[in-house]
């Protein structure tokens, strides 16, 4: 039974690039979530999607900082241009519905030098 | 200035004896609350959940205890062992708070042989 997928597992890059993270929630949760987690700050909720809807975003940082959801098997974060301060471990987890644990990835090892 | 990351309370306990990680939180709107394990490069796994219409709920070698009247949740492990050791996570749901939830700072367990 796979559980949430997430590519790439680490990602170095270069200040001003673009960054895209990926997402593969688990096959009928149509709810899927994005958190980041630091040791300045622990984890915390970036932006959610029901039904591929996002429903809550304002834990994203900045402009930035853009996330997307084009059918229910594929969610992605994207980073453009990237800064120093945005490496972090960046986790995506879903649940099959309101009152249900989430599920998470291994999370992305992000690096920006 | 000089950048401090979160100081994480530990707990460390013998092998064979039971673990007590204790969790505050401050919305009394919460009505259902996760309790998460993680693993050094892997997402937090869940581990167990109660709703607010409940005090205590029980799994495998694990118990969790919730006391709304002060805010407060446990999570009692039994007889643990060296695969407990990690850093464990309350999380809580509003009740207006759609699907999302807020995770606490965390606590390591150190079990030691």
């Amino acid at each position: 039974d796979a559980g949430v997928i997430q590519s790439p597992r680490h990602e170095v890059t270069e200040m001003g690039q673009e960054v895209t993270l990926r997402c593969k929630p688990i096959s009928g949760h149509n709810s899927l979530f994005w958190y980041r987690q630091t040791m300045m700050r622990g984890l915390e909720l970036l932006i959610y999607f029901n039904n591929n809807v996002p429903i809550d975003d304002s834990g994203m940082p900045e402009d930035r900082f853009s996330a997307k959801m084009p059918n229910a098997s594929f969610s992605t974060l994207k980073i453009q241009p990237s800064e120093p301060r945005d490496s972090a471990v960046y986790f995506c987890a879903s649940s099959p519905g309101t009152g249900s644990p989430l599920h998470f990835g291994n999370g992305t090892r992000l690096t920006v030098t | 200035g000089e950048s401090v990351g979160l100081h994480l309370p530990t707990l460390s306990v013998q092998e064979g004896d039971n673990s007590i990680i204790n969790c505050a939180y401050s919305n009394s709107a919460s009505d259902y609350f996760i309790w998460y394990k993680q693993e050094s490069g892997k997402g937090p796994q869940f581990i167990i959940d109660i709703r607010s219409n409940m005090d205590k709920r029980q799994g495998q070698r694990v118990t969790v205890l919730l006391n709304k009247t002060v805010k407060h949740l446990s999570l009692q492990i039994a007889a643990t062992q060296p695969g407990d050791s990690a850093v464990y996570f309350c999380a809580e749901k509003s009740s207006g708070g759609g699907n999302k939830l807020t995770f606490g700072t965390g606590t390591q367990l150190k079990v030691e042989l």
